[in-house]
């Protein structure tokens, strides 16, 4: 595609159940980064993918967090057992490489509400 | 700890002025920065960059001010149109590994 699609645009859930986010990277992008935005903050790092690189999970919150992707295609995000403040909006940005100074392309985000 | 932030939260201009969006950064070792624009309900999308071996970096309509002294970064948008309305936040890229801190955002409104 043309650009950065996530799915779904919104998620409802209630406090408990398990949640799975979509990323379609750019066609030929390598570099893959998943981001969390809470209301009226900035981005949170989450993780990193980078080919078939083991990827960099220094930003997930806790072990209820867990990303994958297969190659230098999609991108799932999963969250287990939701808490409120997961609520967020979920950014899955990427890049042609991790080289120095490449620019990120961003997706719409997943809003994700918990109940 | 070390971060990016901002100054200024909100930012109302009347339509036709120049803007100015500021931010301060702590970590030295930071050698790239990054301006996005969030628009609502979208992601954030690439305005413009500036590497620490320059001082200004000029845009369409944008110029953004790198003073490495004071660790300030700038954004200014010449002729501020209402569709420049939207959330501007400042990167800075701390390695080569493109992993981006971001600060905490500053909103623009464009008053016709």
């Amino acid at each position: 595609g043309a650009g950065v699609s996530q799915s779904p645009s919104n998620k409802v859930t209630e406090k408990g159940k398990d949640v799975e986010l979509r990323c379609d990277p750019i066609s030929g992008h390598t570099a893959l980064y998943w981001y969390r935005q809470r209301l009226g903050q900035g981005l949170e790092f989450l993780i990193y993918f980078q080919g078939n690189s083991a990827p960099d999970k220094s930003g997930l919150p806790s072990d209820r967090f867990s990303a994958e992707r297969t190659g230098e295609s999609v991108s799932t995000l999963t969250i287990q057992r939701t808490q409120q403040e997961d609520s967020a909006v979920y950014l899955c940005a990427s890049s042609r490489s991790r080289g120095a100074n490449e620019k990120l392309f961003f997706g719409s985000g997943t809003q994700l509400s918990v109940l | 700890g070390e971060n990016v932030g901002l100054h200024l939260p909100t930012l109302s201009v009347q339509e036709g002025d120049n803007s100015i969006i500021n931010c301060a950064y702590s970590n030295s070792a930071s050698d790239y920065f990054i301006w996005y624009k969030q628009e609502s309900g979208k992601g954030p999308q690439f305005i413009i960059d500036i590497r620490s071996n320059m001082d200004k970096r000029q845009g369409q309509r944008v110029t953004v001010l790198l003073n490495k002294t004071v660790k300030h970064l700038s954004l200014q948008i010449a002729a501020t149109q209402p569709g420049d309305s939207a959330v501007y936040f400042c990167a800075e890229n701390r390695d080569a590994g493109n992993m981006l801190t971001f600060g905490g955002g500053t909103r623009l409104m464009v008053k016709p």
